[in-house]
């Protein structure tokens, strides 16, 4: 199984700015998700990032709020822009299992809180 | 949008007691996972049921599948305070674009007294 890190793991943000999450993966995949916990909720997916491609979004979810790099097979960044107190959730990455498995190997997450 | 329904939202047991989780989908799948979630930590995959599966096992787990009724059980058995978490169910759609993308139910939040 692959295994995810993510950084920062937590972060308190003013509204107004924008918060670069990070997510490594020690294997190469091809497809790296995004989702948001609001919280008390389920996951809910932002973005499907692949490499070589813009980030698929989403209904929902705009490049302009979340904007996604996915620059090699390991690594991906999401931005959570011009943040609101809304924005605060847990936000994961996974990436997809074995080929043909469908499932996915997540991230621990980052804890956002916006004041 | 919300593809599973789990039920009950919560569930409270003894240690020892098995625990029975309910999910609920409406449209058709290529399979169904169960994952688990601690303190709102990443999730780790627990067990995957295909759609032309009705019944499968892994350790204290069992879930099962019911296509015509679109819904599944996740059934812990003789549980353990290590347990507690909350259990989301997930499915994956039966064919074309987005066939790899999850879409995850409510979940279940399990607390397993000592």
């Amino acid at each position: 199984s692959a295994v995810i890190s993510q950084k920062p793991s937590r972060d308190i943000c003013q509204r107004g700015t924008s918060l670069t999450i990070q997510c490594q993966v020690d294997s190469q995949v091809t497809m790296m998700f995004w989702y948001r916990q609001q919280p008390g909720q389920s996951l809910t997916l932002i973005a499907t990032a692949n490499q070589g491609s813009e980030a698929t979004y989403e209904s929902g979810f705009v490049i302009d709020k979340f904007p996604i790099s996915r620059p090699n097979l390991t690594f991906s960044t999401l931005t959570v822009s011009n943040m609101s107190p809304e924005d605060s959730s847990i936000y994961l990455c996974s990436v997809e299992g074995l080929a043909d498995s469908y499932e996915q190997y997540f991230g621990p997450g980052t804890r956002l809180t916006v004041t | 949008s919300q593809q599973g329904e789990e039920d009950p939202q919560a569930l409270s047991i003894q240690e020892g007691e098995n625990a029975t989780m309910n999910c609920s989908y409406k449209t058709s799948i290529n399979n169904l996972q169960w994952y688990r979630q601690n303190s709102g930590r990443g999730l780790v995959h627990l067990i995957l049921i295909r759609s032309n599966e009705r019944e499968k096992h892994s350790g204290r787990l069992r879930v099962t599948l019911d296509t015509s009724k679109k819904s599944s059980s996740l059934l812990i058995t003789a549980s353990r305070a290590a347990d507690t978490a909350s259990y989301f169910c997930a499915t994956v759609p039966h064919s074309g674009a987005g066939s790899y993308q999850l879409t995850f139910g409510k979940g279940t939040k399990l607390s397993v007294i000592p």
